[in-house]
């Protein structure tokens, strides 16, 4: 069973739609989760941080569930240039125990 | 200009051939990581750095090695390439006095190729 598992996807959804995309982990000690976006041949880049209470950015709302060990991205009237992979990311523990999903990738289309 | 500089950005080479990936940055950061990605598979951890003085060996480590020249530059060697070796490789750095753990930002990858 893999660490951090994802829906590969892809995701095919119109302009303006509401999309969820879900991970689960194995390790019940990870402390710290993240959403990544990774764009068609270039590098991650943060996209937000989870936090148990859950947090909004935006169109962008991610959850955790420690409990099901379960992390959600929630995005909101989705744009063309929402367009991307993402990926799920859990750490338990120093910058090395940072264990990346294979991602999810959207297509936004008009 | 990047934060964080990988070079070179594409290459082709030869099995058996030396291959080296270097990676510079400028955040300040005194952490440093080499990852590989491939297609459904996520991105691995070949080594890590955490300062000059201390390397680390990651998920993958065999076929690879490491330099931490100074607290910028941090490279990465395939000694005798092969095909398998084949992957897009991402530089990281993390501050571990500021942000999260797992907080990490990446140079704009180089890919490798391997005939």
């Amino acid at each position: 069973r893999k660490e951090v598992e994802q829906d590969p996807g892809p995701f095919n959804v119109p302009e303006g739609a509401t999309v969820a995309f879900n991970c689960t982990y194995s390790n019940s000690a990870s402390q710290s989760f993240f959403w990544y976006r990774q764009d068609c041949r270039k590098e991650p880049k943060l996209l937000m941080s989870v936090y148990s209470s859950g947090n909004e950015d935006g169109r962008f709302t991610a959850q955790l569930n420690r409990a099901s060990q379960y992390i959600s991205l929630l995005i909101r009237d989705s744009k063309l240039s929402d367009s991307a992979t993402y990926l799920c990311v859990v750490n338990s523990g120093g910058g090395f125990k940072t264990i990346f999903g294979a991602g999810t990738r959207l297509f936004v289309k008009a | 200009d990047a934060d964080v500089t990988q070079t070179p950005r594409n290459r082709i080479t030869k099995t058996g051939k030396r291959i080296m990936l270097e990676c510079s940055q400028t955040k300040g950061h005194d952490r440093m990581y080499w990852y590989r990605q491939d297609p459904g598979l996520g991105l691995r951890l070949i080594y890590y750095s955490f300062d000059v003085k201390d390397i680390n060996k990651g998920e993958i480590s065999d076929g690879y090695s490491v330099s931490r020249q100074a607290q910028a530059k941090f490279s990465l060697s395939l000694e005798s390439a092969i095909p398998n070796q084949t992957a897009l490789y991402f530089c990281a750095t993390s501050d571990s006095n500021r942000g999260h753990p797992g907080e990490l930002f990446f140079g704009e990858g180089s890919r490798l190729t391997v005939l």
